[in-house]
Order: structure tokens, then sequence, then C-alpha cells
């Protein structure tokens, strides 16, 4: 167990619905990742925050959007899906920057089905 | 900007046979060099990290791996495969710290008796 919580584990939603995944990081990180897995694109990183604000953005999509609140939890709207967006959405954490020591640990991700 | 290709979509290998998963980088600037494990319904698992100093990184499950920046590579290998090394492998790459990291396509590692 990582200590990064996912919610939902499994969504099965149609098109043109929006959807929102939760995470929550390890106690303590301040930093949330989010990275898309899908079989033809692989992992795709899609935004990073740290402490609350946005730190990197990556090939994160206008429909997409995410924040992360006081209490460090974050979370990842999709909106107008399409099919294209049924993958694997993984939530990571780490404390602040890994090149000190710290690991980026990853949540056992949100599996997301667009009908 | 950086990216990372696995040579190796898939790599079978028979039990205690030796492993090598082979990961070449591309950027412009210092890097820092990741090997994460995939198990079936779950979440990445950090295998070994190189941030600086040796070259030869020794991981969790007795991979390790070793930056030849010179090839531009950090292959991952073990001298003995398990059964219960089979999984999906993905090198990542980060050229600035703190920044979010970069992944290969992945590479899996299959293992039979």
């Amino acid at each position: 167990d990582s200590g990064v919580t996912q919610t939902p584990k499994h969504l099965i939603t149609a098109t043109g619905q929006r959807v929102t995944l939760r995470c929550s990081p390890r106690s303590g990180d301040l930093s949330v990742y989010w990275y898309q897995q899908s079989l033809d694109q692989g992992l795709q990183f899609l935004i990073q925050y740290y402490n609350g604000e946005e730190r990197a953005k990556g090939n994160i999509l206008e429909r997409f959007s995410a924040q992360q609140f006081p209490d460090l939890h974050s979370e990842l709207n999709l909106s107008s899906l399409e099919l294209g967006d049924s993958a694997l959405y993984f939530c990571a954490s780490s404390v602040d920057t890994w090149a000190s020591g710290n690991t980026i640990y990853f949540g056992e991700g949100s599996w997301l089905t667009v009908v | 900007a950086q990216s990372v290709t696995q040579l190796d979509s898939q790599v079978p290998v028979f039990e205690e046979a030796p492993v090598e998963l082979r990961c070449n980088y591309s950027s412009s600037v210092s890097v820092y060099l990741f090997w994460y494990v995939q198990y079936p319904n779950q979440g990445l698992q950090l295998l070994l990290k190189y941030l600086s100093g040796s070259t030869l990184v020794k991981g969790i499950n007795g991979f390790e791996a070793e930056f030849k920046k010179s090839e531009t590579s950090f292959h991952l290998t073990k001298p003995s495969a398990h059964m219960s090394d089979a999984a999906e492998y993905f090198c990542a790459v980060s050229d600035q710290a703190g920044t979010a990291l970069i992944f290969g396509k992945g590479t899996t590692l299959s293992v039979s008796s």
C-alpha cells in the first residue's frame, strides 16, 4: 500500500458526461501528480500541483481540469467525455522534490470507461 | 524536451535466467532516471532511481541499473529471474528536480518455467 488513495476505483459513464476523480496523497506529501495510462498512449503526465498551486502542466486536454485543496487532496475533473478518454488515471504524490531523496508514490488508479 | 525509449515492448525469459530491460533517454541537460514496476491491477512501485553519484544503482527485488551517460542508457538488470518478477516495467526520466516524470511505453517481462 503506497498510502495514496484514489476513488472511485472503477467508473463507467456515457459520452458527453462529466466525472470527478479524487486523490488523497500520502500524509505529509505536498505534491500531487495526475497521469493517464492508455494502451495507445502509454503513461502520459497530465498535471502537477504543489501545496495548492499548479506547478507543471503536461498533455492535459482543455476538457480536463484539476485542483488541489487546502487539505492537499486533489480532484481531476473530466468533462464532455469521449470514448478515447477511457483509460486508467493515476494519482501520485511526493513530499516535495524527489531530488532530495523523496520518492513519488503512485495510487492504484481509477479505471474510467466511457461508453 | 526529454524523452524515453524502451527498446523492447516484451521480454520473455526462463526462470533463473538473467534479465535485461533496455532504456534509452534523450535530454539536453542533466537527467534523473527511474525504473518503476507495475503488477496487474496495481499502481506503479519504484524499483530504483539515479539522481547523482555512483552510476550503478541497486534497487529492490535484486534489480540494478547502470547509468551510462555516453550511451544515454539506463538498462535494468537482474542476474536471475523469478516467476514473481513477471510484470510491466517502466523507465522514466526528468531533467529538473521536482518536476513530473516522463515515462517510456513500458516493457512486459514474462517469466516461464
